[in-house]
């Protein structure tokens, strides 16, 4: 079954300390992306990953960190530098088409909270 | 920058039709999409349309696009308690370098479908 998987779904923290999520998928896509959701608002981007080794920031960048060392794994490290990040996590792979229909596929999220 | 925006609530009788409206700043925006996000998981297509579309069908769902007034509008008929959620316009936008596509979301529509 080919998917996009979040771990863990729950994740809870104490202030000062990062913690990471983690993201996988077995579709072969190349493009890769870390969105937060927070209620009422719609997705916003953190990071983004089009190739292996490539990754640049999105709206919402600071006091988060990733790195893209397999085309499988996109991990997100929320620092202690972000101010307030309990919230909703969401990654997302795509197959990265240049502007051609480039369906983003969901995992079912990571909702961290800090206390 | 891109913006989509949305109206933040919908309800609706069971059995009737739903209509969730949106609207968009980029005209360029070549491909739109709509997706569903139940309680606490990730979000799934539920259906598309290119740009050089007016209207698309598939099933319950009708998707009108008004591109001179950047207006993109899903009508579920025969709402069924099922159905409710929440609903995100999405459409391409903000190109990134390589030519792929950033996804620009609304807020979310939720949804409630009442007896």
């Amino acid at each position: 079954d080919g998917g996009i998987t979040q771990s863990p779904k729950y994740l809870f923290r104490k202030e000062g300390q990062n913690v990471t999520l983690s993201c996988e998928q077995n579709l072969n896509h190349d493009a890769m992306y870390w969105y937060r959701q927070d209620p009422g608002q719609g997705l916003r981007l953190i990071y983004y990953s089009q190739i292996v080794n490539d990754f640049q920031k999105g709206d919402i960048a600071e006091g988060y960190s990733v790195s893209r060392e397999k085309k499988e794994s996109f991990p997100l490290t929320v620092t202690s530098a972000q101010k307030n990040p309990t919230a909703f996590y969401l990654c997302a792979s795509s197959m990265g088409r240049p502007n051609g229909y480039n369906e983003q596929f969901f995992g079912p999220g990571t909702r961290l909270t800090v206390l | 920058g891109e913006d989509v925006e949305q109206s933040l609530f919908l309800s609706v009788r069971e059995g009737d039709s739903s209509v969730i409206n949106c609207t968009y700043t980029d005209s360029s925006s070549t491909y739109l999409y709509w997706y569903k996000q139940e309680p606490g998981a990730g979000l799934q297509l539920l259906t598309y349309i290119f740009s050089n579309m007016d209207m698309k069908q598939d099933q319950r769902l009708t998707v009108l696009l008004n591109k001179k007034d950047k207006h993109l509008s899903l009508r579920i008929a025969d709402t069924q308690t099922g159905d409710s959620a929440i609903y995100f316009c999405a459409v391409t936008g903000g190109g990134v370098s390589g030519g792929y596509n950033k996804l620009i979301f609304g807020a979310g529509t939720r949804l409630a479908v009442h007896p």
